[in-house]
This record gives structure tokens, sequence and C-alpha cells, in this order.
């Protein structure tokens, strides 16, 4: 168990849609990661959050958001679902940025039919 | 951006038998880089890690990889395999801003690695 939560595990939905998913880091860590996994693309990671701030960009869809709440959960929104964004997402945390270890939670597997 | 190369996909050795994993990377300063393993329908475990020092980084597991920056290569080893090394293994370099908060990583595309009885 890396300490790191997320929710739901599995989420199916229809294209048009919108869907959030939700991450708790390890207590102490102030970074969250948002990385997607497919098997077209590979893992890849979407985006940093750093104390409440957005900190990095990756290849993120103008279609997907995120944020950092106060309690430093955070949150992945992802709207007009088409099929190709079906993958498995992932949330990370570690207490800063660069050689910090990142702990991954296990994942949310999004299906977009 | 930086780029990680993972050479083969799959990997298949028998138990006991050597693991090797390869790890290429580019980017023009060293990096940090990571090794990390993903069990079926489980998230990403770290093995082990390279920032600074001594290049030879021994991980959990057994397993230890070598830094060689004249190679750019961070390769995976483990003398001898067991049957639950059987797992997809992913390298990852990371920003290059030591010290910083951005921490973004970059995964290759993975090496599934099959141990034989």
């Amino acid at each position: 168990d890396s300490g790191v939560t997320q929710t739901p595990k599995h989420l199916i939905t229809a294209t048009g849609q919108r869907v959030t998913l939700r991450c708790s880091p390890r207590s102490g860590d102030l970074s969250v990661y948002w990385y997607q996994q497919s098997l077209d693309q590979g893992l890849q990671f979407l985006i940093q959050y750093y104390n409440g701030e957005e900190r990095a960009k990756g290849n993120i869809l103008e279609r997907f958001s995120a944020q950092q709440f106060p309690d430093l959960h955070s949150e992945l929104n992802l709207s007009s679902l088409e099929l190709g964004d079906s993958a498995l997402y992932f949330c990370a945390s570690s207490v800063g940025g660069g050689a910090d270890t990142q702990y991954f939670g296990p994942g949310t597997r999004l299906t977009v039919l | 951006a930086q780029s990680v190369t993972q050479l083969g996909s799959h990997v298949s050795v028998s138990e006991g038998a050597l693991v090797l994993l390869r790890c290429n990377y580019s980017s023009s300063v060293p990096p940090y880089l990571f090794w990390y393993v993903q069990y079926p329908n489980q998230g990403l475990q770290l093995l082990l890690k390279y920032t600074t020092g001594a290049t030879l980084v021994k991980g959990i597991n057994g397993f230890e990889a070598e830094f060689k920056k004249s190679e750019t290569s961070f390769h995976l080893t483990k003398p001898s395999a067991h049957m639950s090394d059987a797992a997809e293994y992913f390298c990852a370099v990371s920003d290059l801003l030591r010290g910083s908060t951005l921490g973004r990583l970059y995964f290759g595309r993975g090496t599934q690695l099959t141990v034989w009885p």
C-alpha cells in the first residue's frame, strides 16, 4: 500500500459525458501528479500540482482539467469524453519534486463506451 | 523534452537466470533516473533511483542498476530471477532542475518480464 488513494477504481461511461477522478496523496506530500496509461501512448504525464498551485503541464487535453484543494487532495475532470480517453489514470504524490520518490495510487480504470 | 527508450518490450528468462532490462535516455545533462515495477492490476512501485553519487544503485527485491553517463544508459539487473519477478518494468527520467519542485516523469514504453520455471 503506497498510501495514495484513488476513487473510483473503475468508471464506465458514455461518449460526451463528464467524469471526476479523485486522489488523496500520502500524508505530508505536497506534490500531486496525474498520469495516463494507455496501450497507444504508454504512460504519459498529464499535470502536476504543488501545494495547491499548478506546477507543470504535460500532454493534457483542453477537455481535461485538474485542481488541488487546500487539504491537498486532487481531482481530475474529464469532459466531452471520447472513446480514445479510455485508459488507466494514475495519481502519484511526492514530498516535493525532482529526485523525490513518487508514490503511485492503484489507478482508476476509465472505460468510455 | 527528455525521452526514454527501453529495448525489448518482452523479455523471458528462466528462474535463476540473470535478468537484464535495458534503458537508454536522451538528455544533455544527467537527469534523475528511476525504475518502477507494475504488477497486474496494481499501481507502480519504485524499485530504485539514481540522483547523484555512486553510479551503481541497489534497490528492492535484489535489483540493481548502473548509471553510465557515457552510454546514457541505466540498465536494470538481477543476478537470479524468481517467479515473483514477473511483471512490467518501466524506466523513467525526471526534469533536470535539481532542487526544484518540478517533478514530472518521462516513462519508457515498458518491458514485460516473464519468468519460466
